[in-house]
């Protein structure tokens, strides 16, 4: 399979804890995205990657929150003391950069924090 | 902030019917994308429409973009319960995509 792919699926967690999600993107896509869907909601941009280059953040990603992407492959968003409002699905999007509109997504990471 | 304004929110219809749902914005699209969710998964990309007045197929599924490029629908004909899911549009704009809450469609077997 090619396509976007993230882990884990799901993760449960206390508050106050440190977490860590992974995305791969599509190989030949050298622009990430991360984005955040609560529910009833649709997804709302986090950050994006060219290469391994952090590009913007939305104001949504607070300070707890840290995105890498260390060598232009899969990228990591680490959420430090989990808070309640911090339940949510975590996606993950690739593309190219000439096609931002045709962004591919992964299965999401759920989180759910206790 | 949601700039897209979807409707109708939920849609439960019997298998077999047809149904529309519509994507509307006050400023114009670049470009529109549509996106299926099904639940605990990744939207999907459908489509992507670019020119005012454009339509394009995918099997039962018919996408319009309006003359104005303010916004667009969404006719499913003789719905399956396989086209049940969240039907997402999507705005891309300043490296990335902003979303409307969504068509919720639940189709009765």
């Amino acid at each position: 399979d090619t396509g976007v792919s993230q882990n884990p699926r799901h993760k449960i967690t206390k508050r106050g804890q440190n977490v860590t999600f992974r995305c791969d993107p599509i190989s030949e896509h050298n622009r990430l995205y991360w984005y955040r869907q609560t529910l009833g909601q649709g997804p709302e941009f986090l950050t994006y990657f060219q290469n391994e280059a952090q590009l913007e953040k939305s104001r949504l990603l607070s300070d707890r929150f840290s995105a890498e992407r260390p060598k232009g492959s899969f990228s990591t968003l680490e959420i430090q003391r989990t808070e309640q409002g911090d339940s949510a699905m975590y996606l993950c999007a690739s593309s190219f950069p000439v096609r931002v509109y045709e962004q591919y997504f992964g299965p999401g990471t759920r989180l759910t924090v206790t | 902030t949601q700039l897209l304004e979807q409707s109708p929110q939920f849609l439960s219809i019997q298998e077999g019917e047809n149904l529309t749902v519509y994507c509307n914005s006050s400023s114009v699209f670049s470009s529109l994308q549509w996106y299926r969710q099904e639940p605990g998964e990744g939207p999907v990309l459908l489509v992507t429409v670019v020119t005012g007045g454009e339509v394009k197929k995918l099997k039962r599924l018919t996408f319009q973009f309006g003359d104005a490029r303010k916004d667009s629908s969404l006719h499913i004909t003789a719905a399956q319960p396989g086209d049940t899911g969240l039907y997402l549009c999507a705005r891309a704009g300043n490296n990335r995509l902003a979303f409307g809450k969504g068509n919720q469609v639940v189709v009765i077997p």
